[in-house]
């Protein structure tokens, strides 16, 4: 069984601090991640992929993938109230569907 | 607007009704995925299509649920003898044909939020 595993939450920080999100994959052959931010009540929109280990730095939003530690995390820096919002993190390999988390509920403080 | 399309945004149905959810892929994409989304829960695979045939219905119950993309016009998934706890928040997602370089990115329409009363 494919799974994803997040920290559902809610994960307080201040206006303006960096937010942590952290996310682990069980499934050694996925190759694809991907961070959706949720709004509530809203769909999944897509701020974030990554393909190889590192870094990926996209604006305020940085992706890190481990894949000897099947571990993928997002930073988000500068912290706005807008931000408030569930994270979701997804995996998958080639045209495979998506496996989610059940997404981290972040909450920035102004 | 190039996005992906699902229609009904809100769907209502009694119990026993059938519920018929439309999905246009964004242009250009040959991918569709439908998701369930149920209140407080993660999302989870239903069926993978691309145009005229079915790749993967692993996520799909094997009864009353039904899905196509058929040559010409939107995915369609078919929910027959609806029941209370099939409400949720059904999303499709779209993404482009595979290839060199293809790296899956999925993307969401807005979703048909169905009630069943």
């Amino acid at each position: 069984q494919k799974e994803v595993e997040q920290n559902s939450g809610p994960l307080s920080v201040p206006e303006g601090a960096i937010a942590s999100l952290n996310c682990t994959y069980s499934d050694r052959g996925s190759q694809s991640f991907f961070w959706y931010r949720q709004y509530s009540g809203k769909s999944p929109e897509l701020i974030m992929s990554i393909y190889s280990n590192g870094d990926k730095e996209d604006g305020r939003f940085t992706a890190q993938l481990n894949k000897a530690s099947q571990y993928v995390s997002l930073l988000i820096r500068d912290s706005q109230p807008s931000d408030s919002a569930t994270y979701l993190c997804a995996a998958a390999s080639g045209n495979t569907p998506l496996v989610f988390g059940k997404g981290t509920r972040l909450s920035v403080i102004a | 607007n190039a996005g992906v399309m699902q229609n009904p945004r809100h769907l209502v149905r009694r119990r026993g009704q059938e519920a018929r959810l439309r999905c246009s892929p964004m242009k250009g994409h040959s991918h569709v995925y439908w998701y369930r989304q149920l209140p407080e829960e993660g999302l989870k695979f239903m069926v993978y299509l691309q145009k005229e045939n079915i790749i993967d219905e692993s996520g799909m119950p094997k009864e009353r649920f039904s899905a196509e993309f058929p040559k010409e016009g939107p995915s369609i998934l078919r929910i027959q003898q609806v029941v209370r706890g099939d409400s949720a928040a059904y999303f499709c997602a779209s993404s482009p044909a595979g290839g060199v370089g293809f790296r899956n990115e999925q993307f969401f329409g807005p979703g048909t939020r169905l009630t069943v009363l």
